[in-house]
């Protein structure tokens, strides 16, 4: 079973400055990774997929990147409402499919 | 614009069946996987299974003795069954729409969750 890390577990930062959050699987996974914003009582939210892909209406300052077993969300200019936690997430596409979110990562105000 | 609407039992007793349902409005219901996540009080996403709209299902090995994934086309509706409940089982449940793209040239994929439903909280207290 792949496993996945993310680092670090929280993340300061003021209104305006770049953040960059990582995500670590066990063993490679390609490009297979997806990165969810959930913000509290609401329902996660894809951001990012295929590794580097923006979903549809992500604003441009979220962008992801790397392959294999190492991955990088960064978010060029921190909005008030960017605020939240991030996951990372892959999926075995081989018996037993299985996906695997990774511990997230909690981006709060400096 | 797709939809998930879910709904279900929210609170349970010890040793029951936690069961809960989605519906998809607006979209296609082939040709996607449909999941179902939840989320302890506080505590990070865990997948519990997924299933296709001809019935294929995938679960998590952490689940798989007491879960159970239904669709029914005809409805649009897929279901998820967890049975003997414990406190354990105390969390936020969500559905959610699942996309394998498979990258025929190279045999890459990746798969993503693009729709999620607004949640369910699902207690078990006695």
């Amino acid at each position: 079973e792949i496993v996945m890390t993310q680092s670090p577990a929280t993340l300061s930062v003021s209104p305006g400055e770049r953040a960059t959050l990582s995500c670590r699987a066990s063993q490679s996974v390609s490009s297979n990774l997806a990165w969810y914003q959930q913000k509290p009582g609401q329902a996660p939210r894809l951001l990012i997929y295929g590794a580097s892909t923006r979903a549809t209406g992500i604003p441009a300052r979220f962008s992801g990147s790397g392959s294999g077993t190492e991955f990088t969300l960064t978010i060029s200019s921190l909005q008030s409402e960017d605020f939240a936690v991030y996951y990372c997430q892959q999926y075995n596409n081989w018996p037993p499919h299985l996906v695997t979110f990774g511990p997230g990562t909690k981006v709060d105000i400096k | 614009q797709v939809q998930l609407q879910q709904w279900g039992a929210g609170l349970l007793k010890p040793s029951e069946t936690l069961s809960l349902t989605c519906a998809v409005y607006g979209g296609s219901f082939s040709g996607y996987y449909w999941s179902w996540i939840r989320q302890p009080p506080g505590k990070g996403l865990e997948w519990i299974g997924e299933i296709n709209h001809s019935g294929s299902t995938n679960y998590n090995p952490s689940l798989k003795s007491r879960v159970t994934i239904s669709v029914d086309t005809s409805k649009n509706q897929f279901s998820l069954k967890l049975s003997s409940v414990t406190a354990a089982d105390t969390a936020v449940y969500y559905c959610a729409r699942g996309v394998l793209v498979v990258v025929a040239a190279t045999s890459h994929y990746y798969y993503y969750m693009d729709v999620w439903g607004k949640g369910t909280t699902v207690t078990v207290s006695s």
